[in-house]
């Protein structure tokens, strides 16, 4: 059973304009989460983290939200570039084992 | 990506060969992981080393085996592969909590 999902496939995008990708998690053990970024044939690359005794991260244009009662994240882009045309991976933990989303691919339109 | 190195990049097998996929760091630290990748179903965890000398299962660990030789490098192992094992494989280091995983840059799997 998937503990960690991603809904949307897919989002497209104007450059300049908000990104917002959605993640659901449902073990309410976990503490951890984090948001990664993968370019074919590459291995995913880290992009922001979140604690669970957080609501809020942020890092230059990337902001992750977690809110705990919904067992819900979301990684906010702004504005968003080509260059983040990629695949994002949401993960969460609780100790040692990592879950994985499926994945929502974002095309940036220039 | 980040001092974690697998080997090979691409490999082709038979159904019923055996090989080991590799993956060494350079960045000392105790964790590493192997997840496999494949269409629709994200990353998932197959095997994960928490220090030296223990290992443990994740997600989908049947038809694997793997091996923590040292702190540097943790082999995943197929004994008699299958084309249902056909995928991209990653291994990962955990820096720890406030901070990341690394990963490495996968090891292509085709099993005919």
């Amino acid at each position: 059973d998937q503990q960690v999902k991603q809904n949307s496939p897919s989002l497209s995008v104007q450059e300049g304009r908000i990104s917002i990708l959605n993640c659901d998690y449902t073990n309410s053990m976990f503490d951890y989460f984090l948001w990664y970024k993968k370019y074919p044939a590459e291995g995913p690359t880290f992009l922001i983290s979140i604690s669970s005794i957080k609501d809020k991260n942020e890092d230059g244009r990337f902001t992750v939200f977690l809110n705990k009662s919904a067992k819900h994240l979301s990684l906010h882009i702004v504005p968003s570039q080509p260059g983040d045309s990629a695949v994002y991976f949401c993960a969460a933990t609780s100790g040692n084992q990592f879950y994985f989303g499926t994945g929502t691919s974002l095309t940036v339109i220039p | 990506n980040a001092g974690v190195t697998q080997t090979p990049k691409f490999q082709v097998l038979k159904t019923g060969q055996s090989m080991t996929l590799q993956c060494a760091q350079d960045m000392n630290h105790n964790s590493m992981y192997w997840y496999r990748q494949d269409p629709g179903m994200g990353l998932r965890l197959i095997y994960y080393s928490a220090s030296e000398g223990t290992t443990d299962k994740g997600e989908v660990p049947n038809g694997y085996n793997v091996s923590r030789l040292n702190k540097r490098e943790f082999s995943l192992r197929l004994e008699s592969a299958a084309p249902s094992q056909t995928s991209v494989y990653f291994c990962a280091i955990w820096t720890g909590k406030q901070e990341t995983q690394y990963f490495g840059p996968g090891t292509r799997l085709l099993v005919l």
